[in-house]
């Protein structure tokens, strides 16, 4: 398998669960991202992460909370989320983190909060 | 700081004619530029980039971007759309920062009319 895998592809959660979105990456790359892509917003980088270690957290709401086991997986561990968290959830690597390579992306996790 | 704006929501075009998506940027250190597109229900796809190198800069699919500093703009254009071309596209500014922080415009849904 190639690239950035993101699962579950679709999530379907209540306020008062917790879930996890997960992503794997078989590039090779020492960076990682997670992005909220809400409609009618711009992308908004959440969370990075560089040789495992948290560089970045965009005033995330804690609710929120990455976990990067090693350079190759990446999670997005969720409770008590709200409505307005609906959204889709995209993961993204890249090589070095430096900002002239480019960032690869899964496919996303288009979440719902009920 | 950084920032990118891409000049109109929705682009129409009929199939054969020529794409032009606007994009114009902010940053305070020489940036690097990319443009991506996003189909449906999927993640988001490389286009092409500007690294410094070259300032005019071909992609996949026929798309190519021109790097202006003086008009701090990368627009993407096509020469012939074709259907397929119908997705969302994005540019984004990375503006020397680390760990390929990328800041993205809006989103441009182009529409292709047969």
């Amino acid at each position: 398998e190639t690239g950035v895998t993101q699962t579950p592809r679709h999530l379907v959660m209540g306020m008062t669960n917790k879930k996890s979105l997960k992503c794997e990456q078989h590039l090779g790359h020492n960076a990682m991202y997670w992005y909220k892509q809400s409609a009618k917003k711009p992308l908004e980088l959440m969370f990075v992460y560089s040789l495992e270690e948290r560089v970045e957290n965009n005033s995330v709401p804690s609710r929120f909370s990455p976990e990067c086991p090693n350079s190759s997986h990446l999670f997005l561990h969720l409770h008590t989320l709200q409505p307005e968290d609906s959204a889709l959830y995209l993961c993204a690597s890249s090589q070095d983190g430096q900002g002239r390579t480019e960032a690869f992306f899964g496919q996303g996790t288009r979440l719902t909060v009920v | 700081a950084q920032s990118v704006t891409q000049l109109g929501s929705h682009v129409s075009v009929s199939e054969g004619a020529l794409v032009l998506l606007r994009c114009n940027y902010s940053s305070s250190v020489p940036p690097y530029l990319f443009w991506y597109v996003q189909y449906p229900n999927q993640g988001l796809q490389l286009l092409l980039k500007y690294t410094s190198a070259a300032t005019l800069v071909k992609g996949i699919n026929g798309f190519e971007a021109e790097f202006k500093k003086s008009e701090t703009s990368f627009h993407l254009t096509k020469p012939s759309a074709h259907m397929s071309d119908a997705a969302e596209y994005f540019c984004a500014v990375n503006g020397g920062t680390s760990y390929g922080k990328l800041t993205f415009g809006q989103g441009t849904i182009l529409t292709v009319h047969p």
